[in-house]
C-alpha cells in the first residue's frame, strides 16, 4: 500500500551547517510530494511541494527534489540558521487520492 | 489566506468523561481531517470528511467519533476519554476539486488534550 518512511527522528546541527533530510515513498500511482514545517506551538505549514521527478522546488532557502528511480525525496539547505529549528515532515499525496501520507517527522535543532 | 481555527486550545479532562474538540475553516474546502501528534509517531489520521454530513475512518479511529454538520465545521468526539488519548490534536482542511492533486492541507494551531 501507499506509505512514506522518514527515518531521521532528530538532527542537531550548528549554524551554517548543511541540512539533508531524506524520505522514501511507496505508491502505485503518481505522487505529489510535500515538505511541511512545524514551529514550536504552531500547526504544520507547507514549506515545499514537488510534482515532477527530478524537478526542484525551493522556498526560504530550502530545496526539495525527488527521484522516481529510487522512490526517494529529500529536503536540503546549504546553510541552516537557528530560526530553522523546527520539526520537518515529508508527505505524499497519490494521484486520485485526497488523503496525505505523512512521515514521522524530523526534529531539527540548530545550535548558534 | 487560508484559515483553520480550533477550540479549545487546551483541555484537561477526566478519565471516562466526554470531550469534544471543534474545528472551523473559512477556506470553503470540501475535505477536513483530524490528526493526533505524538512523539515518535508523527501525525496520524483519525477521521476525515469529504463534505457536510460525511465522515470516514482514518488510520486510528478507535475511541473517536467525528461529526461534520456543515462545510465549515468538523468535530472530534471522545465519548469516554482515556489517558492514552492525551495528545496534541490537529485539524486540517484541503481542496478536493477534480484535478487539484497538488493541493496542500492547511492546519489549525492544535489542541493540547490531557486526560487525567
Amino acid at each position: 500500500g501507499d506509505s512514506v518512511i522518514q527515518m531521521q527522528g532528530q538532527v542537531t546541527l550548528s549554524e551554517n551547517d548543511f541540512l539533508f533530510i531524506n524520505c522514501t515513498y511507496s505508491t502505485t500511482g503518481y505522487p505529489t510530494l510535500f515538505w511541511y514545517v512545524q514551529y514550536s506551538g504552531e500547526g504544520p505549514q507547507l514549506l515545499l511541494q514537488v510534482t515532477t521527478a527530478n524537478n526542484k522546488g525551493s522556498s526560504r532557502g530550502f530545496e526539495a527534489t525527488y527521484d522516481k528511480g529510487t522512490t526517494s525525496f529529500h529536503l536540503q539547505k546549504t546553510s541552516v540558521q537557528e530560526i530553522d529549528s523546527a520539526v520537518y515532515y515529508c508527505a505524499m499525496r497519490a494521484t486520485g487520492y485526497q488523503n496525505f501520507y505523512f512521515g514521522k517527522g524530523t526534529s531539527l535543532t540548530v545550535i548558534p | 489566506e487560508a484559515a483553520v481555527t480550533q477550540s479549545p486550545r487546551n483541555k484537561v479532562a477526566v478519565t471516562g468523561g466526554k470531550v469534544t474538540l471543534s474545528c472551523n475553516q473559512t477556506n470553503n474546502h470540501n475535505n477536513m481531517y483530524w490528526y493526533r501528534q505524538d512523539t515518535g509517531h508523527g501525525l496520524r489520521l483519525i477521521h476525515y470528511s469529504y463534505g457536510a454530513g460525511s465522515t470516514e475512518k482514518g488510520d486510528i479511529p478507535d475511541g473517536y467519533k467525528a461529526s461534520r454538520p456543515s462545510q465549515e465545521n468538523f468535530s472530534l468526539i471522545l465519548e469516554l476519554a482515556t489517558p492514552s488519548q492525551t495528545s496534541v490534536y490537529f485539524c486540517a482542511s484541503g481542496d478536493a476539486r477534480l484535478g487539484v492533486n497538488y493541493a496542500e492541507q492547511f492546519f489549525g494551531p492544535g489542541t493540547r488534550l490531557t486526560v487525567l
